[in-house]
Protein backbone atom coordinates (compact mmCIF):
# COMPACT_ATOMS: atom_id res chain seq x y z
CA UNK A 1 0.00 0.00 0.00
CA UNK A 2 1.71 3.17 -1.25
CA UNK A 3 2.47 5.75 1.52
CA UNK A 4 1.61 9.41 2.23
CA UNK A 5 2.69 11.35 -0.49
CA UNK A 6 3.68 15.05 -0.33
CA UNK A 7 4.46 17.66 -3.22
CA UNK A 8 5.92 19.49 -3.92
CA UNK A 9 9.16 18.11 -1.55
CA UNK A 10 10.78 21.77 -2.76
CA UNK A 11 9.59 25.36 -2.67
CA UNK A 12 11.35 28.45 -2.15
CA UNK A 13 9.13 31.77 -2.29
CA UNK A 14 9.26 35.07 -1.63
CA UNK A 15 7.86 37.24 0.72
CA UNK A 16 4.37 38.52 -0.11
CA UNK A 17 3.40 35.19 -2.31
CA UNK A 18 1.39 32.52 -1.98
CA UNK A 19 2.05 28.61 -1.60
CA UNK A 20 -0.13 25.52 -2.11
CA UNK A 21 0.91 22.32 -0.40
CA UNK A 22 -0.46 19.34 -1.75
CA UNK A 23 -0.86 15.88 0.15
CA UNK A 24 -1.96 12.44 -0.58
CA UNK A 25 -3.39 10.48 2.29
CA UNK A 26 -2.81 6.60 2.21
CA UNK A 27 -6.12 4.87 0.49
CA UNK A 28 -8.83 4.43 2.64
CA UNK A 29 -8.01 7.26 5.51
CA UNK A 30 -10.08 10.04 5.72
CA UNK A 31 -8.38 11.95 8.16
CA UNK A 32 -5.65 14.47 7.28
CA UNK A 33 -3.59 16.49 9.72
CA UNK A 34 -1.11 19.28 8.82
CA UNK A 35 1.97 19.94 10.75
CA UNK A 36 4.68 22.40 11.10
CA UNK A 37 8.25 21.78 11.86
CA UNK A 38 10.99 24.63 12.61
CA UNK A 39 13.89 24.14 14.71
CA UNK A 40 12.63 26.76 16.74
CA UNK A 41 9.20 25.79 17.58
CA UNK A 42 9.47 22.15 16.89
CA UNK A 43 6.50 20.25 15.77
CA UNK A 44 3.40 21.93 15.72
CA UNK A 45 -0.41 21.29 14.77
CA UNK A 46 -1.87 23.44 12.07
CA UNK A 47 -5.57 21.82 11.39
CA UNK A 48 -7.13 18.20 10.62
CA UNK A 49 -9.45 17.41 8.16
CA UNK A 50 -12.44 15.08 7.52
CA UNK A 51 -14.56 14.24 5.13
CA UNK A 52 -14.08 17.38 3.57
CA UNK A 53 -14.49 19.53 6.84
CA UNK A 54 -12.38 21.09 9.17
CA UNK A 55 -12.20 19.53 12.47
CA UNK A 56 -9.69 21.42 14.29
CA UNK A 57 -7.11 23.67 14.12
CA UNK A 58 -4.02 25.02 15.98
CA UNK A 59 -3.06 28.18 17.00
CA UNK A 60 -2.03 30.05 13.92
CA UNK A 61 -3.31 32.52 11.81
CA UNK A 62 -5.54 32.87 9.41
CA UNK A 63 -2.68 32.81 6.45
CA UNK A 64 -2.87 29.53 6.68
CA UNK A 65 -5.79 27.64 5.34
CA UNK A 66 -6.73 24.14 4.21
CA UNK A 67 -8.88 21.83 2.42
CA UNK A 68 -10.02 18.45 1.93
CA UNK A 69 -11.50 16.76 -1.35
CA UNK A 70 -13.70 13.99 -1.61
CA UNK A 71 -11.04 11.48 -2.26
CA UNK A 72 -9.79 12.74 0.76
CA UNK A 73 -6.83 14.27 -0.96
CA UNK A 74 -5.80 17.64 1.15
CA UNK A 75 -3.90 20.94 0.28
CA UNK A 76 -2.92 24.04 2.76
CA UNK A 77 -2.25 27.36 1.61
CA UNK A 78 -0.49 30.02 3.11
CA UNK A 79 -0.90 33.70 1.68
CA UNK A 80 1.06 36.60 2.04
CA UNK A 81 4.35 34.62 2.91
CA UNK A 82 6.92 35.78 5.45
CA UNK A 83 10.13 35.06 6.48
CA UNK A 84 9.17 32.91 9.74
CA UNK A 85 6.97 30.54 7.20
CA UNK A 86 9.75 28.48 6.18
CA UNK A 87 9.71 25.21 7.26
CA UNK A 88 9.26 21.91 6.93
CA UNK A 89 5.51 21.14 6.51
CA UNK A 90 4.01 17.43 7.73
CA UNK A 91 0.87 15.77 6.04
CA UNK A 92 -0.32 12.91 8.24
CA UNK A 93 -2.95 10.59 7.42
CA UNK A 94 -5.24 8.19 9.57
CA UNK A 95 -7.91 6.00 8.85
CA UNK A 96 -10.64 7.71 11.38
CA UNK A 97 -11.31 11.05 13.60
CA UNK A 98 -11.93 11.41 16.68
CA UNK A 99 -9.53 8.00 17.84
CA UNK A 100 -6.75 8.81 20.07
CA UNK A 101 -4.77 5.01 19.66
CA UNK A 102 -5.15 5.96 15.84
CA UNK A 103 -1.61 5.30 14.21
CA UNK A 104 -1.24 9.26 11.98
CA UNK A 105 1.28 8.06 8.88
CA UNK A 106 3.37 10.70 7.92
CA UNK A 107 4.72 12.00 4.47
CA UNK A 108 8.04 12.91 3.31
CA UNK A 109 7.18 16.49 3.76
CA UNK A 110 7.40 19.84 1.78
CA UNK A 111 10.20 21.73 2.29
CA UNK A 112 9.28 25.62 1.87
CA UNK A 113 11.60 28.28 2.46
CA UNK A 114 11.16 31.85 2.39
CA UNK A 115 13.63 34.61 0.93
CA UNK B 1 -4.02 20.00 28.27
CA UNK B 2 -1.20 16.99 27.45
CA UNK B 3 1.96 17.10 27.09
CA UNK B 4 4.74 15.45 26.99
CA UNK B 5 8.86 16.47 27.87
CA UNK B 6 12.06 14.86 26.27
CA UNK B 7 14.95 15.17 28.56
CA UNK B 8 18.27 15.90 26.51
CA UNK B 9 18.19 17.39 23.40
CA UNK B 10 21.30 15.13 22.20
CA UNK B 11 22.13 11.96 23.34
CA UNK B 12 25.40 10.14 22.29
CA UNK B 13 25.95 6.43 21.97
CA UNK B 14 28.43 4.28 20.95
CA UNK B 15 27.54 1.23 18.06
CA UNK B 16 26.76 -1.71 20.53
CA UNK B 17 25.46 0.48 23.69
CA UNK B 18 22.45 1.09 25.15
CA UNK B 19 20.06 3.67 23.87
CA UNK B 20 17.83 5.26 25.99
CA UNK B 21 15.40 8.80 25.01
CA UNK B 22 13.40 9.61 27.49
CA UNK B 23 10.23 11.05 27.81
CA UNK B 24 7.64 12.19 30.71
CA UNK B 25 4.43 12.81 29.86
CA UNK B 26 1.84 15.14 31.86
CA UNK B 27 -2.35 14.45 31.06
CA UNK B 28 -5.58 14.47 33.40
CA UNK B 29 -6.65 11.41 31.63
CA UNK B 30 -4.97 7.77 30.81
CA UNK B 31 -2.19 8.88 27.80
CA UNK B 32 -2.42 7.73 24.42
CA UNK B 33 1.60 7.77 23.56
CA UNK B 34 3.82 7.39 20.69
CA UNK B 35 7.42 6.93 19.32
CA UNK B 36 8.06 8.79 16.10
CA UNK B 37 11.71 8.94 14.06
CA UNK B 38 13.32 11.18 12.13
CA UNK B 39 16.01 10.82 9.62
CA UNK B 40 17.23 13.74 7.58
CA UNK B 41 15.09 15.11 5.02
CA UNK B 42 12.11 12.77 5.80
CA UNK B 43 9.26 12.41 7.24
CA UNK B 44 8.32 10.77 10.93
CA UNK B 45 8.00 7.21 11.18
CA UNK B 46 6.18 5.54 13.88
CA UNK B 47 8.53 3.22 16.11
CA UNK B 48 5.77 1.95 18.73
CA UNK B 49 2.90 3.39 20.62
CA UNK B 50 1.09 2.72 23.61
CA UNK B 51 -2.73 2.17 23.81
CA UNK B 52 -3.19 0.94 27.45
CA UNK B 53 -3.53 -3.01 26.34
CA UNK B 54 0.29 -3.80 27.78
CA UNK B 55 2.38 -1.52 29.45
CA UNK B 56 5.85 -2.56 27.84
CA UNK B 57 5.18 -2.48 24.07
CA UNK B 58 7.83 -3.34 21.48
CA UNK B 59 8.31 -1.16 18.22
CA UNK B 60 9.96 -2.05 15.15
CA UNK B 61 14.06 -1.72 14.83
CA UNK B 62 14.60 -3.77 17.97
CA UNK B 63 12.98 -0.28 20.08
CA UNK B 64 11.01 -0.76 22.85
CA UNK B 65 9.27 1.55 25.57
CA UNK B 66 7.51 0.95 29.24
CA UNK B 67 4.45 2.85 30.30
CA UNK B 68 5.09 3.62 34.13
CA UNK B 69 2.39 5.52 34.94
CA UNK B 70 4.12 6.19 38.69
CA UNK B 71 6.89 7.49 37.13
CA UNK B 72 5.04 9.49 34.51
CA UNK B 73 7.48 7.97 31.70
CA UNK B 74 7.24 6.41 28.08
CA UNK B 75 11.43 6.13 27.71
CA UNK B 76 12.43 4.06 25.09
CA UNK B 77 15.47 1.82 24.84
CA UNK B 78 17.21 -0.16 22.53
CA UNK B 79 19.46 -3.11 23.75
CA UNK B 80 22.52 -2.78 21.05
CA UNK B 81 22.73 0.24 19.05
CA UNK B 82 23.77 0.49 15.26
CA UNK B 83 25.11 3.25 13.16
CA UNK B 84 21.52 3.35 11.30
CA UNK B 85 19.67 4.23 14.60
CA UNK B 86 21.14 7.82 14.36
CA UNK B 87 18.39 10.21 13.67
CA UNK B 88 16.15 12.80 15.49
CA UNK B 89 13.39 10.90 18.07
CA UNK B 90 10.06 12.06 18.97
CA UNK B 91 8.23 11.21 21.85
CA UNK B 92 4.07 12.37 21.36
CA UNK B 93 0.84 12.07 23.22
CA UNK B 94 -2.50 12.09 21.42
CA UNK B 95 -4.91 14.51 22.27
CA UNK B 96 -8.22 13.11 23.88
CA UNK B 97 -10.65 16.12 22.83
CA UNK B 98 -11.72 14.22 19.96
CA UNK B 99 -9.46 15.03 17.20
CA UNK B 100 -6.67 13.60 15.16
CA UNK B 101 -3.89 15.76 16.85
CA UNK B 102 -0.41 14.75 18.39
CA UNK B 103 1.49 17.08 21.09
CA UNK B 104 5.10 16.87 20.19
CA UNK B 105 8.01 16.62 22.67
CA UNK B 106 10.92 18.65 21.39
CA UNK B 107 13.01 15.92 20.17
CA UNK B 108 16.27 14.12 20.80
CA UNK B 109 18.95 13.78 18.55
CA UNK B 110 20.88 10.56 18.83
CA UNK B 111 24.36 10.14 17.98
CA UNK B 112 25.75 6.89 17.26
CA UNK B 113 29.46 6.80 17.36
CA UNK B 114 31.89 3.36 15.83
Amino acid sequence: KAGVTQTPRYLIKTRGQQVTLSCSPISGHRSVSWYQQTPGQGLQFLFEYFSETQRNKGNFPGRFSGRQFSNSRSEMNVSTLELGDSALYLCASSLLSGVSTDTQYFGPGTRLTVL
Amino acid sequence: AQSVTQLGSHVSVSEGALVLLRCNYSSSVPPYLFWYVQYPNQGLQLLLKYTSAATLVKGINGFEAEFKKSETSFHLTKPSAHMSDAAEYFCAVSDTSGFQKLVFGTGTRLLVSP
